[in-house]
């Protein structure tokens, strides 16, 4: 079955601290993956794409087949990454549409 | 910039009503998504559209509907509201069905009594 899990509800890190939401998923072709972000009151948008390997606002992630992983990481925690977080994953369906899955989510909160 | 609206931000809905969410998107998308959002649960996709007139159904499409008259337009219809409808609805559009960002709109929290 496709799945993504998000083992945390809730991260709560002190500024300056790393921070590492963790993603894993199951899927049975080749994965493709992404991070959604959603700050307080604003709309979810898109934060990455394991493909396109880039760091956006200082955070990465990198895909791990042999873990089934693809864990968001920032070194240094900042005030305004307090948000909610959605790993999510691509799949393809008997028509051709490719569709998201989205894990629980995980709130990060980044205290001062 | 791509703008994705839904009619309403708040709403609430008695038991048995028949409650219509809106989307509309400007930006000539063929693909348009309803999810619900709940917690713990992440979100949940009710009904897709993947151009005028084609629907497709999500992972959770009992007690919805949906239709697609207008390209722009995408309405989730829930015939008979009940209590285990209220949550945060969220409506997403796409440019075309290779490409995997979604463009979310504000959301419609409805809550229904």
């Amino acid at each position: 079955a496709q799945r993504v899990t998000q083992p945390e509800k809730l991260l709560s890190v002190f500024k300056g601290a790393p921070v590492e939401l963790k993603c894993n998923y199951s899927y049975s072709g080749s994965p493709e993956l992404f991070w959604y972000v959603q700050y307080s009151r604003q709309r979810l948008q898109l934060l990455l794409r394991h493909i396109s390997r880039e760091s956006i606002k200082g955070f990465t992630a990198d895909l791990n087949k042999g873990e089934t992983s693809f864990h968001l990481k920032k070194p240094f925690a900042q005030e305004e990454d307090s948000a909610m977080y959605y790993c999510a994953l691509r799949r393809a369906d008997s028509g051709g549409y490719n569709k998201l899955i989205f894990g629980a989510g995980t709130r990060l909160a980044v205290h001062p | 910039d791509v703008k994705v609206t839904q009619s309403s931000r708040y709403l609430v809905k008695r038991t048995g009503e028949k409650v219509f969410l809106e989307c509309v998107q400007d930006m000539d998308h063929e693909n348009m998504f309803w999810y619900r959002q709940d917690p713990g649960l992440g979100l949940r996709l009710i009904y897709f559209s993947y151009d005028v007139k084609m629907k497709e159904k999500g992972d959770i499409p009992e007690g919805y509907s949906v239709s697609r008259e207008k390209k722009e337009r995408f309405s989730l219809i829930l015939e008979s509201a009940s209590t285990n409808q209220t949550s945060m609805y969220l409506c997403a559009s796409r440019p075309e069905r290779l490409r995997y960002e979604q463009y979310f709109g504000p959301g419609t929290r409805l809550t229904v009594t």
